[in-house]
């Protein structure tokens, strides 16, 4: 799987988007973008994941390049729920079936009122 | 998507025992996935376990002191072997399920088990 590159931490205040960007510069063409999170104590979080099209559900949107390399992350409305670590995985799926999650060390999102 | 839970939710063991972590899924699911996060760390993949079949391990993990059972497509067990100190960690099941878009299946995780060796 590609690697990616993650500022290790970044701040944000309450009430405005938080934008976290993600570096897959070697991403391969059947190579999906995931996002989770994981609030301190808990398990990882699903948050959203993407091929090459933009992506929005309830939690947040994912912006892709149109080359694929770089993609962010955007929370439009950051509460101090928010506060966690953000983990941008890049994902092979061979054969169409699941594979494992590599994790990076992520970026610890410090949402601050 | 299907709920998962594992028990214990935290223990505190004895240098050189044995604790059997246990996943339930609430729903069938093709893979299960045992990782494990130390303290301060990001999370690490131990193995993949599919039903019917022995378990896949990461490098740096063995059976001997890692080994999972996966009985049937709902449940299935990590149990640490042998502790010690450097066994503190947190560890998380997770599974692959659920239709999403052609992309395979999403990754949930359960919420981990917290182990402390003294």
């Amino acid at each position: 799987d590609a690697k990616t590159t993650q500022p290790p931490s970044m701040d944000c205040a309450e009430g405005r988007a938080a934008n976290l960007p993600c570096n897959h510069s070697t991403i391969s063409g059947n190579e999906y973008v995931y996002w989770y999170r994981q609030i301190h104590s808990q398990g990882p979080q699903y948050i959203i994941h993407g091929l090459k099209n933009n992506e929005t559900n309830e939690m947040a949107s994912l912006i892709i390049t149109e080359d694929r390399k770089s993609s962010t992350l955007i929370l439009p409305h950051a509460t101090l729920r928010d506060t966690a670590v953000y983990y941008c995985i890049v994902r092979a799926l061979p054969g169409g079936t699941a594979s494992k999650l590599t994790f990076g060390t992520g970026t610890r999102l410090q949402v601050t009122l | 998507s299907a709920v998962i839970s594992q028990k214990p939710s935290r223990d505190i063991c004895q240098r050189g025992t044995s604790l059997t972590i246990q996943c339930q899924v609430d729903s069938q699911v093709t893979m299960m996935f045992w990782y494990r996060q130390q303290p301060g760390q990001s999370l690490t993949l131990i193995a993949t376990a599919n039903q019917g079949s022995e378990a896949t391990y990461e490098s740096g993990f063995v059976i001997d002191k890692f080994p999972i059972s996966r009985p049937n497509l709902t449940f299935s067990t990590l149990t640490v072997s042998n502790m010690s100190p450097e066994d503190s960690s947190i560890y998380l099941c997770s599974f692959s399920g659920g239709r999403d878009r052609g992309a395979g299946n999403t990754i949930y995780f359960g919420e981990g088990s917290w182990l402390t060796v003294v």
